[in-house]
């Protein structure tokens, strides 16, 4: 079956570890995006990719960076400087031209 | 950047419409207009989408209007399983933001039985 996977479901760090989040799509499509939940809160934009090799900033990228060097995968890492880290972080994909996106279900990121 | 603006949250009962608003003043003629839902712990769910003309698929309808400035999703019948945050997003199709997908608030939505 088609679709989008994050993985893991839940992760931990130690405070001032960077850590990557991992993001597969196998449904061929060309964009690809990063948010960032918590508690109560709605989505934000963290990153988003509309090719391969090409990335823009969302409204919240500082403190995190990304690499798209294959059109299936968009791994996020958490560096050190973000200040805070712990949250909800969700994945999603797009075939471009304002087509449906799908989202995976997330990774829980706890930093201690 | 793309923003729109829902109501924090709305009620329904169970079996009966729901009709949820979205106004998208800074819309752009190429920009869609995009639903999706989300359950707690869960990745959003997609819903429906439009350009100009009004859509309907299984989940819902999508009544977009003439000027493109807000829209409405129905329920068209709801059921307590339709109980979740309803998100309304301008998804830009052009200019400099091209494919960038941001997402608001989102409405609440509770649904009695």
């Amino acid at each position: 079956d088609g679709g989008i996977t994050q993985s893991p479901k839940y992760l931990f760090r130690k405070e001032g570890q960077n850590v990557t989040l991992s993001c597969e799509q196998n449904l061929n499509h060309d964009a690809m995006y990063w948010y960032r939940q918590d508690p109560g809160q709605g989505l934000r934009l963290i990153y988003y990719s509309q090719i391969v090799n090409d990335f823009q900033k969302g409204d919240i990228a500082e403190g995190y960076s990304v690499s798209r060097e294959k059109k299936e995968s968009f791994p996020l890492t958490v560096t050190s400087a973000q200040k805070n880290p712990t949250a909800f972080y969700l994945c999603a994909s797009t075939s471009g031209e304002g087509g449906e996106a799908f989202f995976g279900q997330g990774t829980r990121l706890t930093v201690v | 950047d793309a923003k729109t603006t829902q109501p924090n949250s709305m009620e329904s009962n169970e079996e009966e419409p729901v009709h949820l608003p979205c106004n998208h003043s800074t819309i752009s003629g190429t920009d869609y207009i995009h639903w999706y839902r989300q359950l707690p712990s869960q990745g959003p769910e997609y819903v429906i989408h439009g350009l100009t003309s009004n859509v309907n698929n299984r989940m819902a309808s999508l009544a977009i209007a003439e000027d493109r400035k807000s829209s409405t999703l129905i329920l068209h019948r709801a059921t307590l399983r339709d109980a979740a945050v309803y998100y309304c997003i301008q998804f830009n199709a052009g200019g400099t933001s091209y494919g960038k997908l941001t997402f608001g608030q989102g409405t609440i939505l509770t649904v009695h039985p």
